[in-house]
């Protein structure tokens, strides 16, 4: 059984510019979520993909959209980045059953300059 | 609205003292609760969790919890605190199925020999 795998593991970018992060779901599990965390702070929810829609969306812009494939890997994307974005992006993957938590990735560490 | 609140920044304990990391909870519905611990530059790591059933729930690495209906509360626990417990701690919450995990902003345990 494999875990969840998340890609790039850093980042840097430029303010402005995009960028897309990249997770694979443990084997079996169909839904993922994708979350922020601010240096000190808790993870924040970003949004929720099962079979491939999106099902739950935290409070953050439309510039951040995601995908969910067939095969149940996801992908974050960020467009205009800004300062405030950087932040550690945790991606979790889950079954979505009552009770069920969630297996998370190690993170990708974005940061903007 | 589902929250969850750890009203401690930081938890200081010495070595073989019992510890206690404190979670409040406020959702609608039965509530479906987690304990994650995150050493620094990582994802977060599975200790426990309350579905349903005994009040006490055991997880890894000698910790437990109790589940307080009436007090809305779901302490963590570990009866011999070690050095390497040393670490950030979340508690979260998950309402109905298919909803993300909502996590509190953290406690950091800090254990000294």
């Amino acid at each position: 059984e494999t875990g969840v795998t998340q890609s790039p593991t850093h980042l840097i970018k430029t303010r402005g510019q995009q960028v897309t992060l990249r997770c694979s779901s443990q084997s079996g599990h169909n839904t993922v979520s994708w979350y922020q965390q601010a240096l000190g702070q808790g993870p924040q929810f970003i949004f929720q993909y099962y079979r491939e829609e999106e099902n739950g969306r935290g409070n953050f812009p439309p510039r951040f959209s995601g995908l969910q494939f067939p095969n149940y890997s996801s992908e974050l994307n960020v467009n205009a980045l800004e300062l405030d974005d950087s932040a550690l992006y945790l991606c979790a993957s889950s079954l979505a059953r009552v009770g069920d938590g969630y297996t998370f990735g190690s993170g990708t560490r974005l940061t903007v300059v | 609205a589902q929250s969850v609140a750890q009203p401690e920044d930081q938890v200081n304990v010495a070595e073989g003292n019992p510890l206690t990391v404190k979670c409040t909870y406020s959702v609608s519905g039965n509530p479906y609760l987690f304990w994650y611990v995150q050493y620094p530059n990582r994802g977060l790591q599975f200790l426990l969790k309350y579905i349903t059933g005994d009040n006490l729930v055991k997880g890894s690495y000698g910790f437990e919890a109790e589940f307080n209906k009436s007090q809305t509360s779901f302490h963590l626990k570990k009866p011999s605190a070690l050095v390497s417990d040393s670490a950030l701690y979340f508690c979260a919450v998950r309402g109905q199925a298919g909803t993300a995990l909502i996590f509190g902003k953290g406690t950091t345990l800090s254990v000294s020999s």
